[in-house]
């Protein structure tokens, strides 16, 4: 099956530090990754679509210029919270869609990743 | 935004019973899928059912689709302490490639 890593998988920062967090995609290639952030016994909330070779797509809310995306190939999305807050720990989730299965039923499946825990201090 | 609703919040049940839980969403879906997150880990798909599809089957799993309510159940047959974890049902969203999450079930098997 596709395997989707993150790393790292907890990390802890002082407040206003910038905190960067990657995303893979182990065996297949992914144009479009996808970000989402959950607070605890909350569901998953999308905050942004990364698009290798071009900007991404932010949900409404969510603020670009502290959360930035990088996803400069076709099997790595980055996430850097900038200037970190307590208010930004969270649990960040990537998940990726495979550009060339060719099951119809996975066409609509993601990949996630593992997660990474994310406590400011 | 939120799509899916989902009852119960939380559900505690003895191993070997069965589970049902609820989705309930408001636009017009060509597809709903559930997934399962153990505690502090990624989500882990569990089964597609398409609009054109009324009740599918996976194992343990049951899922049944009636979109003229708009719900969704999912039935796990026989539980087992592994079972426990939270199950989310997601819909697609604004672009076809968007998942929204509905609120999520805890679901926990007691031994």
């Amino acid at each position: 099956g596709a395997v989707v890593s993150q790393h790292p998988s907890r990390v802890i920062c002082k407040s206003g530090t910038s905190v960067k967090i990657e995303c893979r995609s182990l065996d297949f290639q992914a144009t479009t990754m996808f970000w989402y952030r959950q607070f605890p016994k909350q569901s998953l909330m999308l905050m942004a679509t990364s698009n290798e070779g071009s900007k991404a797509t932010y949900e409404q809310g969510v603020e670009k210029d502290k959360f930035l995306i990088n996803h400069a190939s076709l099997t790595l999305s980055t996430l850097t919270v900038t200037s970190a807050h307590p208010e930004d720990s969270s649990f960040y989730i990537c998940s990726a869609r495979d550009r060339s299965s060719g099951r119809t039923s996975s066409f609509y499946e993601q990949y996630f990743g593992p997660g990474t825990r994310l406590t400011v201090t | 935004s939120q799509q899916g609703e989902e009852d119960p919040q939380a559900l505690s049940i003895q191993e070997g019973e069965n589970a049902t839980m609820n989705c309930s969403y408001k636009t017009s879906i060509n597809n709903l899928q559930w997934y399962r997150q153990n505690s502090g880990r990624g989500l882990v798909h569990l089964i597609l059912i398409r609009s054109n599809e009324r009740e599918k089957h996976s194992g343990r799993l049951r899922v049944t689709l009636d979109t003229s309510k708009k719900s969704s159940s999912l039935l796990i047959t026989a539980s087992r302490a592994a079972d426990t974890a939270s199950y989310f049902c997601a819909t697609p969203g604004q672009g076809a490639q968007k998942l929204v999450f509905g609120q999520g079930t805890r679901l926990t098997i007691n031994p």
